[in-house]
C-alpha cells in the first residue's frame, strides 16, 4: 500500500522567505510526527499530532515554525523568515496511534536556505 | 547529556564479520527501544524492537540492560548490503511517544 509521502523532495529558498511542507501520512494512521535532520546530526523531535490536535509544541525550535493537520489526513510544517540554520532534512512520519507503534516515515524534504 | 549516546564509527569491517554496537539512555524511567537503519539520503526505517529479555531476528541480536541503561545490537555473517548507518531510538514516554534518536553508527562492510 501507499506509504507517507513529503513534498516538496527538495527545496532551495532564500533567507527570509516563508516556507511550506507537506506530509500525507499512511492512511487510517491517527498519529503523525514532524522531525528534522541537520547535516552530520541524530534526528530532532519537532511536533506531533493525534487527529488534528498538536497538545506539546515545545519541541519546534523556534515561534517561526508552526505545524497544522487537517483532520486525520495532511499535514503542513510552515517556516517563516527561514534563517541558514533551518537548512535540514525534515521528515514527517505516521503511525497507528500514540504508543509503541512502528513509525513509518516518508522520503523526507530537503531544505537548503540559502 | 545526550538523551540516547551512540559511538559514530565509522566501522568498516570486511564481509562475513560479527560486529557491535553500543548505545546509552540517559532517563531510567524509558520503556520502549528500537534499532533503525537508515541508508544514505533515504528515512530511517525500522530494523527491530528491543526487548528485556533480548531477541533475535536471523543474523541480528539486540540486547537491552536496562541496570546500565545500554542497549547493543550485535550483526553476524556481515553483508555488503549491511552498509548504512544505525540508530539507536528510545521511545519517550511523554510527547505522545515520538522518538529519540541517537546520532547513529556508520557501518560499512567491504568485500
Amino acid at each position: 500500500g501507499a506509504g507517507v509521502s513529503q513534498s516538496p523532495s527538495n527545496k532551495v529558498t532564500e533567507k527570509g522567505k516563508d516556507v511550506e511542507l507537506r506530509c500525507d501520512p499512511i492512511s487510517g494512521h491517527t498519529a503523525l510526527y514532524w522531525y528534522r535532520q541537520r547535516l552530520g546530526q541524530g534526528l530532532e523531535f519537532l511536533i506531533y499530532f493525534q487527529g488534528n490536535s498538536a497538545p506539546d509544541k515545545s519541541g519546534l525550535p523556534s515561534d517561526r515554525f508552526s505545524a497544522e493537520r487537517t483532520g486525520e489526513s495532511v499535514s503542513t510544517l510552515t517556516i517563516q523568515r527561514t534563517q541558514q540554520e533551518d537548512s535540514a532534512v525534515y521528515l514527517c512520519a505516521s503511525s497507528l496511534g500514540l504508543g509503541p507503534y512502528e513509525q513509518y516515515f516518508g522520503p523526507g524534504t530537503r531544505l537548503t536556505v540559502t | 547529556r545526550k538523551e540516547v549516546e551512540q559511538d559514530p564509527g565509522p566501522f568498516n569491517v570486511p564481509e562475513g564479520a560479527t560486529v557491535a554496537f553500543n548505545c546509552t539512555y540517559s532517563n531510567s524511567a524509558s520503556q520502549s527501544f528500537f534499532w533503525y537503519r537508515q541508508d544514505c539520503r533515504k528515512e530511517p526505517k525500522l530494523l527491530m524492537s528491543v526487548y528485556s529479555s533480548g531477541n533475535e531476528d536471523g543474523r541480528f541480536t539486540a540486547q537491552l540492560n536496562r541496570a546500565s541503561q545500554y542497549i547493543s545490537l550485535l550483526i553476524r555473517d556481515s553483508k555488503l548490503s549491511d552498509s548504512a548507518t544505525y540508530l539507536c531510538v528510545v521511545l519517550r514516554s511523554n510527547s505522545g511517544y515520538a522518538l529519540n534518536f541517537g546520532k547513529g553508527t556508520s557501518l560499512l562492510v567491504t568485500p
